[in-house]
């Protein structure tokens, strides 16, 4: 079993859709959580980053941890084609210098 | 802030030569650089994790000999690929963190092999 589950997708949304990605984990000790979104032939580029559980917003992105569900989530309100990438979540544990990433979800927002 | 940046992006060598990428934070020193492999449609593969004037540390199964990885400072860091084979064509992506444990990412470095 993997350390970091992600359903790779394809997720196919309307244009303005509200667009729910979600990664689970087993490993208790991670305390840090990232988002990333990765267009094809790019490197990935980071969206939020959290530590520990709660909610942080950043413009049409809200990231969740639910640390106790082991369960992580990002929200993208209206959605726009240029939504359209990969998204990775990553996580790390305190002391880990490497980060731990989900396999990807690949997001397609129809206009 | 937070750049990032690979150069060249993209290469294409022949068989049997050796290929230098480098990868540079812009606007911050990097304490730990690292460098990603990544095929078409799959996720980041992690080859190895270098600190500033130490040797780098390689994931099992990636060849060190094979991988020559450089972190001559701390704003710089260099993976070359020896005796280069069409096998180990693929896109190659550094990252480099400051202190906390977000990664920034370079835009990646496309390798053919012919």
């Amino acid at each position: 079993q993997k350390e970091v589950e992600q359903d790779p997708g394809p997720l196919s949304v309307p244009e303005g859709a509200i667009v729910s990605l979600n990664c689970t984990y087993s490993n208790s000790a991670f305390q840090y959580f990232m988002w990333y979104r990765q267009y094809s032939r790019k490197g990935p580029e980071l969206l939020m980053y959290t530590y520990s559980s709660g909610n942080k917003e950043d413009g049409r992105f809200t990231a969740q941890v639910d640390k106790s569900s082991k369960y992580i989530s990002l929200f993208i309100r209206d959605s726009q084609p240029s939504d359209s990438a990969t998204y990775l979540c990553a996580m790390s544990a305190a002391g880990r210098r490497a980060l731990t990433f989900g396999s990807g979800t690949r997001l397609q927002v129809q206009p | 802030g937070a750049v990032v940046s690979q150069h060249p992006s993209w290469v294409i060598c022949k068989s049997g030569t050796s290929v230098k990428i480098e990868c540079r934070s812009l606007d911050f020193q990097a304490t730990t650089m690292f460098w990603y492999r990544q095929f078409p449609k799959q996720s980041l593969m992690l080859m190895a994790t270098s600190n500033e004037g130490s040797k780098a540390t390689y994931e099992q199964g990636v060849e060190k000999d094979k991988f020559l990885i450089n972190h001559a400072s701390l704003t710089l860091s260099t993976l070359t690929v020896t005796s280069a084979h069409p096998e180990d064509s693929s896109f190659y992506i550094c990252s480099a963190r400051e202190t906390g444990y977000e990664q920034y990412f370079g835009p990646g470095t496309r390798l053919t092999v012919t």
